[in-house]
């Protein structure tokens, strides 16, 4: 089945220590990826697209079609980062988006 | 400018009642989603409308559940009778355009809880 997988449902890191999510897919072709992000108490937004390729927040994400993975990082993590961070895949060009599980980022003082 | 709001934020209903929530997306999107994250599940789409017609509905799970978008604005999804599965976040969410450079909106979600 075509699905993306987060495998770390929690990740735990210190201030100033890099960090990366990880994201696999299991869609062929070109796939569409994103990264969404729920801060405590907000809704779900948008924090960066592969097709963009930019860097938002200090986060990156290479889409590595040899691996299927879709990682997101960050050099130097920052408390603010803590969060639950979404993978997702975006079918039919604007329609429909299948999410990965999920993974809940704690920043350490 | 508001974003997608929806409303109740949070529901507590008994099995076999009816729930109807309501998402009110970004004036002007024409695309309106509904999503829903149940207990320790992903994110999973729901169904899609374009205006008022529904584009993809393949993500209901059940005829318990019913959307409409009368008038291609305002949204409602309800859920008759309700289920203790059924408990869980509903998220609706808003886009303007289709394709590449297409950002999707979320809503706070609805909180549902049946027991």
């Amino acid at each position: 089945a075509q699905r993306v997988t987060q495998p770390e449902k929690l990740l735990s890191v210190f201030k100033g220590a890099p960090v990366e999510l990880k994201c696999n897919y299991s869609y062929s072709g070109s796939p569409e990826l994103f990264w969404y992000v729920q801060y405590s108490r907000q809704r779900l937004q948008l924090l960066l697209r592969h097709i963009s390729r930019e860097s938002i927040k200090g986060f990156t994400a290479d889409l590595n079609k040899g691996e299927t993975s879709f990682h997101l990082k960050k050099p130097f993590a920052q408390e603010e980062d803590s969060a639950m961070y979404y993978c997702a895949h975006e079918h039919n060009a604007g329609n429909m988006l299948t999410f990965g599980g999920g993974t809940r980022l704690m920043v350490k003082p | 400018e508001a974003g997608v709001t929806q409303f109740p934020s949070h529901s507590v209903i008994e099995k076999g009642q009816t729930v109807t929530l309501r998402c009110d997306p970004i004036s002007g999107h024409d695309n309106l989603y509904w999503y829903r994250r149940v207990m320790g599940k992903e994110i999973k789409f729901l169904l899609h409308f374009v205006k008022e017609s529904k584009q993809d509905e393949s993500g209901m799970p059940n005829n318990r559940f019913l959307a409409e978008r009368t008038g291609g604005t305002y949204s409602t999804l309800k859920v008759q009778p309700a289920e203790l599965e059924d408990s869980g976040v509903y998220f609706c969410a808003s886009s303007q355009v289709l394709g590449n450079g297409n950002t999707i909106y979320f809503g706070e979600g609805s909180w549902l809880t049946v027991v």
